[in-house]
């Protein structure tokens, strides 16, 4: 069974620090891992994913994920935050179960950035 | 603009009552996803249907039904409503079912009262 942790419900940075979003998951497959970004009354966007190519995976927006099957982690950083980046981030694992990718989504972190 | 489009943008009804929720996928998406999205569960992945078949099942009621039509839209039924029922429901919709990027709606919100 898969399982996705998000360690922290809320994470507040000031404008221009570095952002972290922690991620941890378990398998019982070779997973595909994604995070999402929910802003205030609107659907999900894919920031990222990663697919068992590089293990930094690049997104948008300047946002990155480092993949660590050692530490079964996918967290994400952004070197700066922007006002704008204050939204919902859901971290997302897929596993693959009768020829499907079934996802599991994590509860959720919401990045609170300050001016 | 994702390009999914889901109707009505929000419904309120009362228990008991039955509710249909549509959701179009993009143009050349053959897999629609449901899930429903509350304060108390989280995301949750209710079910999945690619190319007019269902192909994977999550944490769906038995008082929730889908279906996917040939032209590929999709709706959610949702009957015998109960308070618990309230939430988000999004759509979502990708190419295929492997580990494709998954392009969400707007959702739909459900008041039960």
């Amino acid at each position: 069974a898969q399982s996705v942790t998000q360690l922290d419900s809320h994470v507040s940075v000031s404008e221009g620090t570095p952002v972290l979003l922690r991620c941890n998951y378990s398998s019982s497959y070779s997973p595909s891992l994604f995070w999402y970004v929910q802003h205030p009354n609107k659907g999900l966007q894919l920031l990222l994913k990663y697919t068992s190519a590089a293990t930094l995976v690049k997104g948008i927006n300047g946002f990155e994920a480092e993949f660590k099957k050692s530490e079964t982690s996918f967290h994400l950083t952004k070197p700066s935050a922007h006002m704008s980046d204050a939204a919902e981030y859901f971290c997302v694992v897929s596993d693959v179960l009768a020829g499907s990718y079934i996802p599991t989504f994590g509860r959720g972190t919401s990045l609170i950035v300050h001016p | 603009d994702s390009g999914v489009t889901q109707t009505p943008k929000h419904l309120i009804t009362a228990t008991g009552q039955r509710v249909t929720l549509r959701c179009s996928p993009r143009s050349g998406d053959l897999s629609v996803y449901w899930y429903q999205q509350s304060l108390d569960q989280g995301l949750q992945f209710l079910i999945q249907y690619y190319n007019g078949e269902e192909r994977a099942k999550g944490n769906i009621l038995e008082r929730f039904s889908a279906q996917q039509f040939p032209d590929l839209h999709s709706e959610l039924n949702l009957s015998s409503l109960e308070l618990g029922d309230s939430a988000l429901y999004f759509c979502a919709s990708s190419v295929g079912t492997i580990g494709n990027e998954q392009f969400f709606g707007p959702g739909t919100r459900l008041t039960v009262l």
